[in-house]
This record gives C-alpha cells, sequence and structure tokens, in this order.
C-alpha cells in the first residue's frame, strides 16, 4: 500500500480567493495524481503530475484555474484558484504501486467556498 | 468523464445478508478496482482484477470479471453495519495514462 498525506483536510474560503493543497507520499513515485469529487458525484481526474514536467490535464481543467507543482518525487500541491462555489468538492490525490499499479488515494481535501 | 455506470446506485439491505453491487465500463482495460469510501472521507482499496482474470476473493469480498461484456461485480458476504459506504468501481486502460476512470457508485446502507 501506500501512507499519503494531505493538507489542509478541510477549509471554507471566500469566493475569488485561492487555496494550495499539499500532498505527500511515504515513497518516491513517478505519477501523481489529482482528482476532484463534488457533492454526491463520483471521481473526476484533474490531471497527472510528472516530476520535471508540467501536469497533463483533462478536458476541462485548465492550468490557469488548477496550478499543480510536483518539485521531486514525493510532494506535489494543487492550487484552486479565483475559487467559486462550485470549486466546493473533495479534491484527492493519489499514487500507483506494484506491478499491478493499485491505485492508493489520501485522505481528501474538503473545501468549501462561500 | 465517467467510464459506465454502476448499479444500483443506492443498496438497502439488513445485517447478515449479501450486498451486490455491479459496474459496467466502456473500453478495454488492464485491470479494474474496487473501493470503499465512508461519507465522503478518502477512499479505501479493496481488491484489484486484472483483465486476465475472472474472479477474485478477500475475506468476505468476492470480485468478478467478464471482459467480454465490460461488466464486473463486487460481492459481499454476511453483511456487517460497519460496511456501510459507498462503492465504486475504477478502471485502469494500462496506457501511458494509468489514471483512474470511475463509475457512478454505489450507496450502500446495512441495517443491523
Amino acid at each position: 500500500s501506500a501512507v499519503i498525506s494531505q493538507k489542509p483536510s478541510r477549509d471554507i474560503c471566500q469566493r475569488g480567493t485561492s487555496l494550495t493543497i499539499q500532498c505527500q507520499v511515504d515513497s518516491q513515485v513517478t505519477m501523481m495524481f489529482w482528482y476532484r469529487q463534488q457533492p454526491g458525484q463520483s471521481l473526476t481526474l484533474i490531471a497527472t503530475a510528472n516530476q520535471g514536467s508540467e501536469a497533463t490535464y483533462e478536458s476541462g481543467f485548465v492550468i490557469d484555474k488548477f496550478p499543480i507543482s510536483r518539485p521531486n518525487l514525493t510532494f506535489s500541491t494543487l492550487t484552486v484558484s479565483n475559487m467559486s462555489p462550485e470549486d466546493s468538492s473533495i479534491y484527492l490525490c493519489s499514487v500507483g504501486r506494484g506491478q499491478a499499479y493499485e491505485q492508493y488515494f489520501g485522505p481528501g481535501t474538503r473545501l468549501t467556498v462561500t | 468523464s465517467q467510464q459506465g455506470e454502476e448499479d444500483p446506485q443506492a443498496l438497502s439491505i439488513q445485517e447478515g445478508e449479501n450486498a451486490t453491487m455491479n459496474c459496467s465500463y466502456k473500453t478495454s482495460i488492464n485491470n479494474l478496482q474496487w473501493y470503499r469510501q465512508n461519507s465522503g472521507r478518502g477512499l479505501v482499496h479493496l481488491i484489484l482484477i486484472r483483465s486476465n482474470e475472472r474472479e477474485k476473493h478477500s475475506g468476505r469480498l468476492r470480485v468478478t470479471l467478464d471482459t467480454s461484456k465490460k461488466s464486473s461485480s463486487l460481492l459481499i458476504t454476511a453483511s456487517r453495519a460497519a460496511d456501510t459506504a459507498s462503492y465504486f468501481c475504477a478502471t485502469d486502460a494500462g496506457t501511458g495514462r494509468r489514471a483512474l476512470t470511475f463509475g457512478s457508485g454505489t450507496r450502500l446502507q446495512v441495517q443491523p
């Protein structure tokens, strides 16, 4: 398995501000993934973050709104910029492990935008 | 975009009964993974089944995979109140991308 921590665990933010979410993994990984889970919904991939290169964003997600950093092989950040109430969601990071590439998730960051 | 659907969307059973959840997907896969999520918290990895496997067991969990029908099922036997949670299937296409595509989820309620 993998030990993944996220900070903050939850936050309440005002419209128009930005929040940076941190994800720390217990050992080095090539790819880290960021997902969003809107209230009552399933998970949607935001982007894939590789160390040393720009993140790859999914359709509907753009770098200006969700800038990602990946400074080393155990850490990544996701920023939610210029927030609106529609950004209220749980944001989760994940990594893959093992030959079969089982994916493990952090505990999530619950964001509420007022 | 959502890979597929899960059914039922919600399931309510009594403790001791079995719970079966189904998952359908649309594209070829390398593996399929099942997760549990309690009350909007983090996802707990339950089981991974590879595309060349048909059935897998882990404790009270039994997962089947039918790649010809692009479907999978998760069976929880002798359910407990603590099994109350949302369950998601997720597929890994096995390309360089390796990100998961999630199903819509089943909300399971186990009545004590």
